[in-house]
């Protein structure tokens, strides 16, 4: 019953290293997503998935990239870290697109991210 | 103007007190609309749906009004366990499969505490 896997749950990057954040989620969801919460702010949408092979555009895209090659997994890219990037990450996943009042997002458990 | 903004906070409340946490929107065709919990360090999830009929579960009660735009959530007989962040999710656009994503903003939350 593991839902969404986030990995890792902790890492930090000097300026201008790259990483990959990887989710996974084992419920068959179409929709996958990537946000980050920063203090004060509330999540806010990177990236995301309308299915397997597809990726689009959020609200604060820049810097990152992203692929959905499987459909279980959404992988998320910082190809030259920097600090503004600190944040939480969360990946997230639903059945369908949550434009539905029925529909709810399953969260990972985070990644805390540091750049120095 | 945020897209969803909540009350400021924190609230600290003694057991078994009322507390409501107002939030407005600014997209008047925003179709859905939820409230999510996410407890210190830890994923949001789902607290409940918020139908224009107003609904009830258990202690916690949401209700919308469309013509001011804002939603509320009201928890009555707190608990120590209601101690979290509660984050108000509304749904800005409904757009088809595969084209534009419902797209969902997230407030900033309100941090609740209930003491003993």
């Amino acid at each position: 019953n593991a839902g969404v896997t986030q990995t890792p749950k902790f890492r930090v990057l000097k300026t201008g290293q790259s990483m990959t954040l990887l989710c996974a989620q084992d419920m068959n969801h179409e929709y996958m997503y990537w946000y980050r919460q920063d203090p004060g702010m509330g999540l806010r949408l990177i990236h995301y998935s309308v299915g397997e092979g597809t990726t689009a555009k959020g609200e604060v895209p820049d810097g990152y990239n992203v692929s959905r090659l499987k459909k279980q997994n959404f992988l998320l890219g910082l190809e030259s870290a920097a600090p503004s990037q600190t944040s939480v990450y969360f990946c997230a996943s639903s059945i369908d697109r949550p434009s539905t009042q029925s529909e709810k997002l399953f969260f990972g458990s985070g990644t805390q991210l540091s750049v120095l | 103007r945020k897209e969803v903004e909540q009350d400021p906070g924190p609230f600290n409340v003694p057991e078994g007190a009322t507390v409501a946490f107002n939030c407005t929107y600014s997209n008047s065709a925003s179709q859905s609309f939820f409230w999510y919990r996410q407890d210190c360090r830890k994923e949001p999830k789902l607290l409940m749906s918020v139908y224009s009929s107003g609904n009830e579960d258990g202690r916690f009660t949401a209700q919308l009004n469309r013509a001011s735009q804002y939603i509320s959530l009201l928890i009555r007989d707190s608990k120590l366990s209601d101690s979290a962040t509660y984050l108000c999710v509304v749904n800005m656009y409904g757009g088809a499969r595969g084209s534009t994503l419902g797209r969902l903003y997230f407030g900033r939350g309100t941090q609740l505490t209930v003491w003993p």
